[in-house]
C-alpha cells in the first residue's frame, strides 16, 4: 500500500492564482482530511470529509474548497492564493470517523508571492 | 481561541534522560488523547493514545500521564535517544462522531548525545 499521497511536494504561486493540490489514499479509508502547520501554530483542520459525497468545514477553511467524488480522492483547491496562505499542507485518513489513527501524507510546501 | 495548550515549545535533553512535554485541554467532551511524533520533512505519525478511562498508558520507552481533574496530560520519554529528536504534538478530540482532532502547537525535541 502507497498510503496516504500527495502532490505537488513543493509549490510556488503568485497572489491571486488558483491551484488545486491531490491526495489519495489507498487504505479504503472512509475519512479524509486537510490540515496547514504554521510555525508555533500546530497543526489546524481546514476541511474534512467523512465519506464520499460529504464535506465540512474545520477551523480554518476561509479560501479553500473541497470535494470528495471517491473515496480514495480529496483534493485541496486554493480559488485565489493569498500570501496567508503559505504554509505546510498535509492531507490524512482515518479508517472512519471516531478515535483512530490518522495516517498522515508527506505533505505539500506552498509559497504565495 | 486554542482548544489544546502545549508545553514547552522547545526542550533540549542529554542521552539517557527523560523528556516530559504537557498539554492541557477546556473542553470536557474531549476523551481521546494521541501524541504524533514528526520528523523533519515527513508527515506526523501516531505515537502513542489514550482515553480517559485510565490515567496512564505505556508503550516501551513512552509513557502517557493523564489527569481528567486537571484536564491534563503528559509524554514521559524515558532514557531518551538521539532517535527521539522530532517535533510532538499532543491533540484531543471526541472518539465518536466526526473525528476531528485539535493539535497543540508542537515541542521540538533535541535529545544530545
Amino acid at each position: 500500500n502507497a498510503g496516504v499521497t500527495q502532490t505537488p511536494k513543493f509549490q510556488v504561486l503568485k497572489t491571486g492564482q488558483s491551484m488545486t493540490l491531490q491526495c489519495a489514499q489507498d487504505m479504503n479509508h472512509e475519512y479524509m482530511s486537510w490540515y496547514r502547520q504554521d510555525p508555533g501554530m500546530g497543526l489546524r483542520l481546514i476541511h474534512y470529509s467523512v465519506g464520499a459525497g460529504i464535506t465540512d468545514q474545520g477551523e480554518v477553511p476561509n479560501g479553500y474548497n473541497v470535494s470528495r467524488s471517491t473515496t480514495e480522492d480529496f483534493p485541496l483547491r486554493l480559488l485565489s492564493a493569498a500570501p496567508s496562505q503559505t504554509s505546510v499542507y498535509f492531507c490524512a485518513s482515518s479508517y472512519i470517523a471516531g478515535a483512530y489513527e490518522q495516517y498522515f501524507g508527506p505533505g505539500t510546501r506552498l509559497t504565495v508571492t | 481561541q486554542q482548544q489544546v495548550k502545549q508545553s514547552p515549545q522547545s526542550l533540549i535533553v542529554q542521552k539517557g534522560g527523560i523528556s516530559i512535554i504537557n498539554c492541557a485541554y477546556e473542553n470536557t467532551a474531549f476523551d481521546y488523547f494521541p501524541w504524533y511524533q514528526q520528523f523533519p520533512g515527513k508527515g506526523p505519525a501516531l505515537l502513542i493514545a489514550i482515553r480517559p478511562d485510565v490515567s496512564e498508558k505505556k508503550e516501551g520507552r513512552f509513557t502517557i500521564s493523564f489527569n481528567k481533574s486537571a484536564k491534563q496530560f503528559s509524554l514521559h520519554i524515558m532514557d531518551s535517544q538521539p532517535g527521539d529528536s522530532a517535533t510532538y504534538f499532543c491533540a484531543a478530540g471526541r472518539g465518536t462522531g466526526a473525528n476531528n482532532l485539535f493539535f497543540g502547537t508542537g515541542t521540538r525535541l533535541t535529545v544530545i548525545p
